[in-house]
C-alpha cells in the first residue's frame, strides 16, 4: 500500500521567515495530495491541495509543488506569522480503484513553531 | 454552510465496554471517512461509507465497525474496548466521491479515553 514520509518532524522559524515541509510517497498511482493544518483540540483543516496534472499551486502565502517523477511534494509558507504555528500533515490518495475510495494516507506530521 | 459535526466530543469508557460515535457530514456530502489519530501511529484510515455502503476498509480489527444512514450521517462502533483504543476519532466528508481523491473536510473529532 501507499506510504508517505514527511520531514522535518519539527520546524522552528522566526516570524517573517519562510517554512518548507517535504513529503515523499511510494505509490505511483497516487494523484491527489492535500495538506492539512491541525491546531490543538481541533480537527485537521485543509489549507491547500494539488492534483497530479499540476506542478505547482499557490494561495496567498502558501504554495505546494509536486514532482511526480521523484514522487515528492512540498509545502512552502512565506512570511510566516505566529498564528501559522500548528501541526501540518501531508497526505496522498491513489486512483487505483476500490481500495482507494475515501482513503487518505498521511505523513507523520510537522510541528511548526513561529517565534515572534 | 455548517461544517462536519461529531458527537460526543469527549468520552471516557472502561475496558470491555463498547462505544458509538456519530458524525454528520456537510450538507450535500455523501461520503464519510473515519480515521483514528494517536501520537504513536498518527492518522490512520478506518473505513469509508457512501450511499449507506462500506466501500473501503483500513487495517483494523473487526471490533471496529460503522454504518451510514440514508441522510448520510454515519456512526462508528468499537466493541470490547482496549486501552490501545484511546485516541482521537475523526470523520471527514466529501462531496461527490465518484472518484478517489475527492477533497475531504474533517470534523473536530471525538476524544475517546479507555480506562
Amino acid at each position: 500500500g501507499e506510504n508517505v514520509e514527511q520531514h522535518p518532524s519539527t520546524l522552528s522559524v522566526q516570524e517573517g521567515d519562510s517554512a518548507v515541509i517535504k513529503c515523499t510517497y511510494s505509490d505511483s498511482a497516487s494523484n491527489y495530495f492535500p495538506w492539512y493544518k491541525q491546531e490543538l483540540g481541533k480537527g485537521p483543516q485543509l489549507i491547500i491541495d494539488i492534483r497530479s496534472n499540476v506542478g505547482e499551486k499557490k494561495d496567498q502565502r502558501i504554495a505546494v509543488t509536486l514532482n511526480k517523477t521523484a514522487k515528492h511534494f512540498s509545502l512552502h509558507i512565506t512570511e510566516t506569522q505566529p498564528e501559522d504555528s500548528a501541526v501540518y500533515f501531508c497526505a496522498a490518495s491513489s486512483n487505483a480503484g476500490g481500495t482507494s475510495y475515501g482513503k487518505l494516507t498521511f505523513g507523520q506530521g510537522t510541528i511548526l513553531t513561529v517565534h515572534p | 454552510k455548517a461544517g462536519v459535526t461529531q458527537t460526543p466530543r469527549y468520552l471516557i469508557k472502561t475496558r470491555g465496554q463498547q462505544v458509538t460515535l456519530s458524525c454528520s457530514p456537510i450538507s450535500g456530502h455523501r461520503s464519510v471517512s473515519w480515521y483514528q489519530q494517536t501520537p504513536g501511529q498518527g492518522l490512520q484510515f478506518l473505513f469509508e461509507y457512501f450511499s449507506e455502503t462500506q466501500r473501503n476498509k483500513g487495517n483494523f480489527p473487526g471490533r471496529f465497525s460503522g454504518r451510514q444512514f440514508s441522510n448520510s450521517r454515519s456512526e462508528m462502533n468499537v466493541s470490547t474496548l482496549e486501552l490501545g483504543d484511546s485516541a482521537l476519532y475523526l470523520c471527514a466528508s466529501s462531496l461527490a466521491a465518484s472518484r478517489p481523491g475527492d477533497t475531504q473536510y474533517f470534523g473536530p473529532g471525538t476524544r475517546l479515553t479507555v480506562l
